[in-house]
């Protein structure tokens, strides 16, 4: 099956500097591949996606890379606030419909004030 | 409001006694499922179920089990629960089919279950 995963497991970072993660899936069938936010005592919450038909997806300050060919995707996100200190996770499935998710074991994102 | 709602959120319970936690949806999903997250493990599924009768199980199923007769429902259960089992519990919904986003997954606020 799928196997996701994630690097570095912690990063910290001064308020308004940029932040970089990246994950690495094993299962070149994979298609799908969504980034999700998990606040303190909530659920993830899906922050953006990207199919492998294009390389790059933006949404204000966050983005996400592709890399099919390395088999690899990263999250972007610029100008960091203190709201964006959270667990990120990323995660990759084989497409749509009934195709499972397979997670990444999370990263914990650290916003310096 | 669109949600998934998961209860209790917080329980304490002890070896051997039968539990349950449920989960219901109120968007219509197909897919529904069931995590634990675990300090270091990152988010594992435990079951999930394409619709209702119809379950299957995750990468963790030993010592749950899980139900779908109705749609919006997917309780888990533990039959003879152990400290192993201490974690926290997140269900998770989604569509199968459809528009842009029917991949997207929404999940619960929680269950932190200890068991002692």
């Amino acid at each position: 099956g799928e196997n996701v995963e994630q690097h570095p497991s912690t990063l910290s970072v001064q308020e308004g500097d940029s932040a970089v993660i990246k994950c690495t899936y094993s299962d070149s069938a994979s298609n799908y591949f969504p980034w999700y936010k998990q606040e303190l005592g909530k659920g993830p919450q899906l922050i953006i996606d990207i199919r492998s038909n294009v390389g790059e997806k933006k949404d204000q300050r966050i983005a996400v890379t592709l890399n099919k060919t390395a088999k690899h995707f990263s999250l972007h996100i610029t100008e960091t606030q203190p709201e964006d200190s959270a667990v990120y996770f990323c995660a990759a499935s084989r497409g749509y419909g009934n195709n499972r998710l397979a997670f990444g074991k999370g990263n914990q994102v650290v916003v310096i004030p | 409001e669109a949600q998934v709602t998961q209860n209790p959120r917080y329980l304490i319970t002890v070896t051997g006694k039968k539990l349950t936690v449920t989960c219901s949806q109120n968007m219509n999903h197909e897919y529904m499922s069931w995590y634990r997250q675990d300090p270091g493990l990152g988010l594992r599924q435990i079951y999930y179920s394409m619709n209702v009768e119809v379950t299957d199980k995750g990468d963790v199923p030993e010592g749950y089990k899980v139900s779908r007769k109705e749609k919006r429902n997917f309780p888990l259960i533990l039959e003879s629960p152990s400290p192993n089992q201490t974690s926290l519990y997140f269900c998770a919904s989604r569509r199968t089919s459809g528009g842009a986003r029917y991949n997207e997954q929404f999940f619960g606020p929680g269950t932190r279950l200890t068991v002692l």
